[in-house]
């Protein structure tokens, strides 16, 4: 399955900046999805990132907040901007396996914003 | 909608001792697939054991094995031999059709705690 470098690993940054999360995959994958994590909760899916056209986001997940990029097949990034400390959370990354052997996830990116 | 549901938020067992996870779900789908997700401390999240619906046959991992019900849509993770690292998140996670490129929607996890 595919494999997924992921960073930065945790960050803390200000109230009302931007962090840029990034996710490279060792092969060409066709979608990507980007996950939040609230602290002690489950996965929520942000929004899913095709390449070559716009991401889909998900109901309460609006693009001038996540905006994302997908270049190419084997990249993709997540911005979460003007950060408030409600977007202190785990970001993740995932990708699908071939013949769906499993979905494969990027290490998250613990973020907290002050 | 698809759900996903997970009504233990804690388990706990003794060291080398057996736990069962619960897990049920919600689909109108006849084939897909099912997913157990281990997500430790470090937050890495680890595939445990998928279960493909259309085979009778419950799947086995060495230690991990599930009891697949579906007509009663429920998918349960059995923890054989209960180990040390065992202890993190689990969730019980389904993709809404086979034909891949499908977000996972996950239940809400349950904390296993191994008791040394």
């Amino acid at each position: 399955s595919a494999v997924i470098s992921q960073k930065p690993s945790r960050d803390i940054c200000q109230r009302g900046t931007s962090l840029t999360i990034q996710c490279q995959v060792d092969s060409q994958v066709t979608m990507m999805f980007w996950y939040r994590q609230q602290p002690g909760q489950s996965l929520t899916l942000i929004a899913t990132a095709n390449q070559g056209s716009e991401a889909t986001y998900e109901s309460g997940f609006v693009i001038d907040k996540f905006p994302i990029s997908r270049p190419n097949l084997t990249f993709s990034t997540l911005t979460v901007s003007n950060m408030s400390p409600e977007d202190s959370s785990i970001y993740l990354c995932s990708t699908m396996g071939a013949a769906l052997a499993g979905y494969t996830f990027g290490s998250g990116t613990r973020l907290t914003v002050v | 909608a698809q759900t996903v549901t997970q009504s233990q938020p804690e388990m706990s067992v003794q060291e080398a001792e057996t736990v069962t996870l619960s897990c049920t779900y919600d689909t109108s789908e006849s084939d897909y697939y099912l997913f157990w997700y281990k997500q430790p401390p470090s937050r890495q999240m680890i595939l445990v054991i998928r279960q493909e619906a259309y085979k009778q046959q419950n799947a086995t991992e060495n230690r991990f094995s599930v009891n697949f019900q579906k007509a009663a849509k429920s998918f349960s993770l059995k923890i054989s031999d209960s180990q040390l690292g065992d202890a993190a998140m689990y969730f019980c996670a389904y993709p809404p059709s086979n034909f891949g490129n499908e977000k996972l929607t996950f239940g809400t996890g349950t904390r296993l705690t191994i008791i040394p």
